[in-house]
């Protein structure tokens, strides 16, 4: 089990720019959740999709804030334009059903500084 | 409201001490889960323990130990013995059930440093 896989772990942009971040669930996960870690707000549900269907984007921030999940074993989040103030470290994570015994498999989470 | 509060910013001590980290809840729901989670330097979120609301048992798991009080809505963890690789950041977590899935609140974390 290669666990969840966010892709790139680090990435440096210009304002204005777009980004786009990846994430590979675990095989066989029906949930994927995007969060994002800042200092001053912790960690924060941003999206999450049941079965490749967004079920919940209430915590996204704004409407350059988009993600999509086209199959299975694929998900992007995509900020266009991008800001300094979106600079954080965004978590991909991946759950089987409601009773997962162990939370969430989290990935690695990609560090966005956004210049 | 639904939140996690760990008033504990930042723990340090000397190893081999044993550590307590706070966790208190607020919740309106009469069936949550209670999460740790644990963040190394290295920045990933391991999982370290699921408790729910049912289950009022203490768990022990090696050096670990967690304390569930449904009468204080706190969910403690406790580090025996602490050893310079549980040096950390560790969130709290609430699961809020809607539509089939777990969303998970987190508290702010406590960073955890254990001295040499």
């Amino acid at each position: 089990d290669a666990g969840v896989i966010q892709s790139p772990r680090h990435e440096v942009t210009e304002m204005g720019q777009e980004v786009t971040l990846r994430c590979k669930p675990i095989s066989g996960h029906d949930y994927l959740f995007w969060y994002r870690q800042t200092m001053m707000r912790g960690l924060e549900l941003l999206i999450y999709f049941n079965n490749n269907v967004p079920i919940d984007d209430s915590g996204m921030p704004e409407d350059r804030f988009s993600a999509k999940m086209p199959n299975a074993s694929f998900s992007t989040l995509k900020i266009q334009p991008s800001e300094p103030r979106d600079s954080a470290v965004y978590f991909c994570a991946s759950s089987r059903d409601q009773f997962e015994t162990y939370g969430y498999t989290f990935g690695s989470g990609t560090r966005l500084t956004v210049v | 409201a639904q939140k996690v509060t760990q008033a504990q910013t930042e723990i340090s001590v000397v190893e081999k001490e044993d550590v307590t980290l706070d966790c208190v809840y607020e919740t309106r729901d009469t069936t949550y889960y209670l999460f740790w989670y644990k963040q190394p330097p290295s920045g990933e979120l391991v999982f370290l323990i699921r408790r729910n609301s049912f289950d009022e048992q203490n768990e022990i798991s090696g050096r670990y130990s967690w304390n569930f009080q449904k009468s204080t809505s706190s969910f403690n963890f406790t580090i025996t013995a602490s050893q310079v690789v549980d040096s950390a950041v560790y969130f709290c977590a609430l699961s809020l059930q809607d539509q089939g899935a777990q969303k998970l609140v987190f508290g702010q974390g406590t960073r955890l440093t254990i001295n040499p």
